[in-house]
């Protein structure tokens, strides 16, 4: 079976571009998060999405959106990127059946480069 | 403000040692993570320990989890090189739809570095 699938795996943009990272759960699977890892730290949560609908945000500006699909896959957005952008960007989704352990699985990331 | 501090950050070890990686946290969680990360590489799901008093065992690996004082352990035995890799703790943050768990606070790592 397939894992979670993110693209592009590596990018490279300039100040003030745009950028779409995409990601892909695992079959079955109707949550998905995004987290943001900067080099020498942990992963920080960005969002997650349930069922298409933002079920959590993180301390993240306005500049971050994302969206999921009606076949659970989701895209984040990044608007006028800074430098402080740059980091690898992980995409996780788990299996949602009520209270218990749901494991996360994450992807390889996408590492984004921002000069 | 939800914080999960380890320790130690950095860790050198020879292969054939005994060492331990401390996680602390501030919430109110009983659950807890531990993930393993090797470099340029996504992170790998070790133990989900559920409750206090929790125990689980992999191989060279055990974490342990006491809710009471807000403390994990994941203990190395006997290490040897495969093991060297950043090894995370994370713990739910806000409660999320379902139960399910979607937004992990992580720690800053434990970068480990088995030495023969």
């Amino acid at each position: 079976d397939a894992g979670v699938t993110q693209s592009p795996t590596h990018l490279i943009k300039t100040r003030g571009q745009h950028v779409t990272l995409r990601c892909s759960p695992i079959s079955g699977h109707k949550s998905v998060s995004w987290y943001q890892q900067v080099l020498g730290q942990g992963p920080q949560f960005i969002f997650q999405y349930y069922e298409k609908e933002e079920r959590g945000r993180g301390n993240f500006p306005d500049r971050f959106s994302a969206r999921q699909f009606p076949n659970y896959s989701s895209e984040l957005n990044v608007n006028a990127l800074l430098l402080g952008d740059s980091a690898l960007y992980l995409c996780a989704s788990s299996l949602v059946a009520g209270l218990g352990k749901n494991i996360q699985y994450f992807g390889a990331g996408t590492r984004l480069s921002v000069l | 403000e939800l914080k999960v501090e380890q320790n130690p950050l950095f860790l050198s070890m020879q292969e054939g040692k005994n060492y331990t990686i401390y996680c602390n946290y501030s919430t109110t969680s009983d659950r807890l993570y531990w993930y393993r990360q090797d470099p340029g590489k996504s992170l790998e799901s070790l133990f989900v320990l559920l409750s206090n008093g929790a125990v689980k065992q992999e191989g060279r690996l055990m974490a342990s989890l006491d809710t009471k004082a807000r403390l994990s352990t994941l203990h190395i035995t006997a290490a040897v090189h495969d093991l060297s890799a950043t090894y995370f703790c994370a713990v739910d943050g806000i409660m999320n739809y379902g139960g399910s768990q979607g937004n992990l606070i992580f720690g800053k790592g434990t970068k480990l570095s088995v030495k023969p």
